[in-house]
């Protein structure tokens, strides 16, 4: 149990156009899901944390109209990457937490890799 | 602040233990957790202690926690290739359904 998955796995998309990544747990209600951006050979770095229902809250030096973030459900989020550019290009990883089992971890996704043109 | 370090690289050949260390800065803590990532995946979680623990014992993993000295080790015994990845150390303050804080990650090769 505890899958999340993402879609799509690779985007290639043109500088300023907009992406959108989805984020689904596919077999357990997430009350929280976390967006995560990884630089190559670098840690990840959380972005934001969205809530059902709920606004995301993002993390400092995350720009909130850049990243939009949508959790319509408790099963799925969304992030979409609006005018895309180059320096946007990096592998978003996104994971997801049952909050009632607070001892243990967020279930991560496979990942997505951007790459802006 | 938050800060988790680790060596950025470790090679051991197959067959041997292989330690890897993380040492974070939040002494309020409460959990710690080791991620596995392989190339071009997700992380998936290998083991997580809470911060009364001093060790957790899990098959082929041990991990190890020194509070006072805000240590953090991993060991895999009898290491194989398929333990290549990079591994990720994170803390939480209030636990896995929140906010982590990973560390800088560290490539394991494994050597025949």
């Amino acid at each position: 149990g505890a899958v999340v998955s993402q879609h799509p796995s690779r985007v290639i998309c043109k500088s300023g156009t907009s992406v959108k990544i989805e984020c689904r747990s596919l077999d357990f209600q997430a009350t929280t899901m976390f967006w995560y951006r990884q630089f190559p050979k670098k840690s990840l770095m959380l972005m934001a944390t969205s809530n059902e229902g709920s606004k995301a809250t993002y993390e400092q030096g995350v720009e909130k109209d850049k990243f939009l973030i949508n959790h319509a459900s408790l099963t799925l989020s969304t992030l979409t990457v609006t005018s895309a550019h180059p320096e946007d290009s990096s592998f978003y990883i996104c994971s997801a937490a049952v909050e009632a089992r607070r001892s243990e971890t967020q279930y991560f996704g496979p990942g997505t890799r951007l790459l802006v043109l | 602040g938050e800060d988790v370090e680790q060596s950025l690289f470790l090679s051991v050949r197959e067959g041997d233990s292989s330690v890897i260390n993380c040492t974070y800065t939040d002494s309020s803590s409460t959990y710690l957790y080791w991620y596995k990532q392989e190339p071009g995946a997700g992380l998936q979680l290998l083991t997580y202690i809470f911060s009364n623990m001093d060790m957790k014992q899990d098959q082929r993993l041990t991990v190890l926690l020194n509070k006072k000295d805000k240590h953090l080790s991993l060991r895999i015994a009898d290491t194989q290739t398929g333990d290549s990845a990079i591994y990720f150390c994170a803390e939480s303050f209030t636990g896995g359904g929140n906010k982590l804080t990973f560390g800088t990650g560290t490539q394991l090769k494994v050597e025949l």
